[in-house]
């Protein structure tokens, strides 16, 4: 089966201390994002990535980083520096180009991180 | 900038009766819309979209959205809800415009009552 995956599905971490989300998909897909999902407030980009070794600031990436090595694989890590990293992270991919004006973004089942 | 607005953040509705689940977006270009259900503790899953020609999208799940370009507005309805349709929705709009950046309201809470 086609799919993304994302673990571990719970985390918990002591406040000060980096944490790294594992994001994997095997669609072949060429691009990559990192989402941040709080209550109300929707999905708000923070990071995605059109090509290996190649990864673009969304609208709140500071006291995240990423890397992108592998096609199939987009580590997110969630520094000390993020203030307020509880939250629900999602990952996506999707095909580039083609002859759609959209292409779909496919979702990971989440990461929920709570920082105690 | 893109902004897209879902004027309901909860509703409740008894199963078998009709629901709307309202969106506004602004934009001043050519702008694609979509709805994402997302059940609890889950991802994401497209529900439908508009790109172009028909204004009446019709979706998943027996689903559809009427694009209304001069009340810029992409509304979700379905006739008749069912207990699994308890979830919450996401209006999203994408400029298209040589970006990739989703645009995501805030979303909605649908609870089916029994």
């Amino acid at each position: 089966d086609g799919g993304i995956t994302q673990s571990p599905k719970y985390l918990f971490r002591k406040e000060g201390q980096n944490v790294t989300l594992s994001c994997e998909q095997n669609l072949n897909h060429d691009a990559m994002y990192w989402y941040r999902q709080d209550p109300g407030q929707g999905l708000r980009l923070i990071y995605y990535s059109q090509i290996v070794n190649d990864f673009q600031k969304g609208d709140i990436a500071e006291g995240y980083s990423v890397s992108r090595e592998k096609k199939e694989s987009f580590p997110l890590t969630v520094t000390s520096a993020q203030k307020n990293p509880t939250a629900f992270y999602l990952c996506a991919s999707s095909i580039l180009g083609g002859r759609d004006p959209y292409n779909e973004q496919f979702f990971g089942p989440g990461t929920r991180l709570t920082v105690l | 900038a893109q902004s897209v607005t879902q004027l309901d953040s909860q509703v409740p509705v008894f199963e078998e009766a009709p629901v709307e689940l309202r969106c506004n977006y602004s934009s001043s270009v050519s702008v694609y819309l979509f709805w994402y259900v997302q059940y609890p503790n889950q991802g994401l899953q497209l529900l439908l979209k508009y790109l172009s020609g028909s204004t009446l999208v019709k979706g998943i799940n027996g689903f559809e959205a009427e694009f209304n370009k001069s009340q810029t507005s992409f509304h979700l309805r379905k006739p008749s809800v069912h207990i699994s349709d308890t979830a919450e929705y996401f209006c999203v709009a994408y400029s298209g415009a040589g970006s990739y950046q989703l645009t995501f309201g805030k979303g909605t809470k649908l609870s089916v009552i029994p």
